[in-house]
């Protein structure tokens, strides 16, 4: 039972480059999601999904796009990297708005 | 605005102890509450939801003070695998698919 899988792992990306971030869930979830973590700071949400084919923005949505063309996946894309955007990012999904967040080991971005 | 506050610590404590963390949460209109439990570069996974009567998991007890806006987690008998950070989780009303994470507080448990 695979769970929520994110890809990569790791990553590094010059200043500009654009990148796209995966995130699949294999327990049909309707709620998927996207954080970032920083040190000394809590997980902040930037996109998530309530639904296949429905995105809306989060707490800091500036400088990412996503999409969820199938319910099983939520892409995070990275249009043009800075610096700022080197984070720990988390993917996660939930069966329902008030339901506990099953999440994605996550992936660390270091923008150079 | 809409925050949750945690002691980062590290609360550093020997087996066997009794730890307590305190939240606190800004805004009164708030929905659910969730302490989440994350070790060192992995990901968070739930611990317990808090309700309003507490409620007991073993050896973990969550508490709800909706009047004080402050939310607690107690641990007994501290082993050396509860050694992790603790987050601290709120879901406000009307905030549609946000929670808000407090930034952890970091527990030792030390032989």
């Amino acid at each position: 039972n695979a769970g929520v899988t994110q890809t990569p792992k790791f990553r590094v990306l010059k200043t500009g480059q654009s990148m796209t971030l995966l995130c699949a869930q294999d327990m049909n979830h309707e709620y998927m999601y996207w954080y970032r973590q920083d040190p000394g700071m809590g997980l902040r949400l930037i996109h998530y999904s309530v639904g296949e084919g429905t995105t809306a923005k989060g707490e800091v949505p500036d400088g990412y796009n996503v999409s969820r063309l199938k319910k099983q996946n939520f892409l995070l894309g990275l249009e043009s990297a800075a610096p700022s955007q080197t984070s720990v990012y988390f993917c996660a999904s939930s069966r329902a708005l008030n339901e506990k967040l099953f999440f994605g080991s996550g992936t660390q971005l270091s923008v150079l | 605005r809409k925050e949750v506050e945690q002691d980062p610590g590290p609360f550093n404590v020997p087996e066997g102890a009794t730890v307590a963390f305190n939240c606190t949460y800004s805004n009164s209109a708030s929905q659910s509450f969730f302490w989440y439990r994350q070790d060192c570069r992995k990901e968070p996974k739930l611990l317990m939801s808090v309700y309003s009567s507490g409620n007991e998991d073993g050896r973990f007890t969550a508490q709800l003070n909706r009047a004080s806006q402050y939310i607690s987690l107690l641990i007994r008998d501290s082993k050396l695998s509860d050694s992790a950070t603790y987050l601290c989780v709120v879901r406000f009303w009307g905030s549609q698919g946000n929670l808000i994470f407090g930034k952890g507080t970091k527990l030792s448990v030390k032989p």
